[in-house]
């Protein structure tokens, strides 16, 4: 019930193009759901967040969209562009603070 | 504000040492979370602290310990280190208050045991 599901582990998309990764979760009680950004040699850095109170967030090009009654989330990236190649985290936590991880999505931006 | 500091950044071990790691937080942050990152691994959670206190722990060995000071830097320490310890260890400062959960990542300690 812990578990945070992300898909799909690899993505490859042209310049310009929708980056799409999802995540699945089991527990309603997490309230807090963060996507986290790692370039390689880099620790992870919050990217963007959402609480259940909306359906949707955006911030430049990266947008979260949240669908509670299915306890998924999403991550869309408009117009990616090569400097966004990196590995992608999905999170949730309940307010026991402890974050709970998806297994990644290495994503590449072909220019 | 300083961001969060890992010493040292790279360390190599032989099998059966031990090793301790250092992490100073962001100024302010009470909360030191530590994690495990191998390649193509998501970042497994080892343990959190709070307050010198350990709030959360991850399904690791007792070989993996931590400590939290009353200046909230932190240490872990792996005991007997195997093969399988070689990782990046990352640490997270946090405020740990309610409507603020945003952890602040380190640039880790690559550790390789040989």
């Amino acid at each position: 019930q812990q578990q945070v599901k992300q898909s799909p582990q690899s993505l490859i998309v042209q310049k310009g193009g929708i980056s799409i990764i999802n995540c699945a979760y089991e527990n309603t009680a997490f309230d807090y759901f963060p996507w986290y950004q790692q370039f390689p040699g880099k620790g992870p850095a919050l990217l963007i967040a959402i609480r259940p109170d909306v359906s949707e967030k955006k911030e430049g090009r990266f947008t979260i969209s949240f669908n509670k009654s299915a306890k998924q989330f999403s991550l869309h990236i408009m117009d990616s562009q090569p400097g966004d190649s990196a590995t992608y985290f999905c999170a949730a936590s309940d307010s026991n603070y402890q974050l709970i991880w998806g297994a990644g999505t290495k994503l590449i931006i072909k220019p | 504000k300083a961001g969060v500091t890992q010493t040292p950044r790279y360390l190599i071990k032989t099998r059966g040492q031990q090793v301790t790691l250092s992490c100073s937080p962001i100024s302010g942050h009470r909360s030191v979370s530590w994690y495990q990152q191998t390649p193509g691994q998501g970042l497994q959670f080892l343990f959190e602290y709070f307050s010198e206190t350990q709030r959360n722990k991850g399904n690791f060995p007792g070989r993996f310990s931590g400590r939290q000071f009353s200046n909230s830097r932190s240490e872990m320490n792996v005991s007997t280190l195997e093969l399988g310890d070689s990782a990046l260890y990352l640490c997270a400062s946090s405020p740990r208050v309610r409507g603020d959960n945003e952890q602040y990542f380190g640039p880790g300690t690559r550790l390789t045991v040989t």
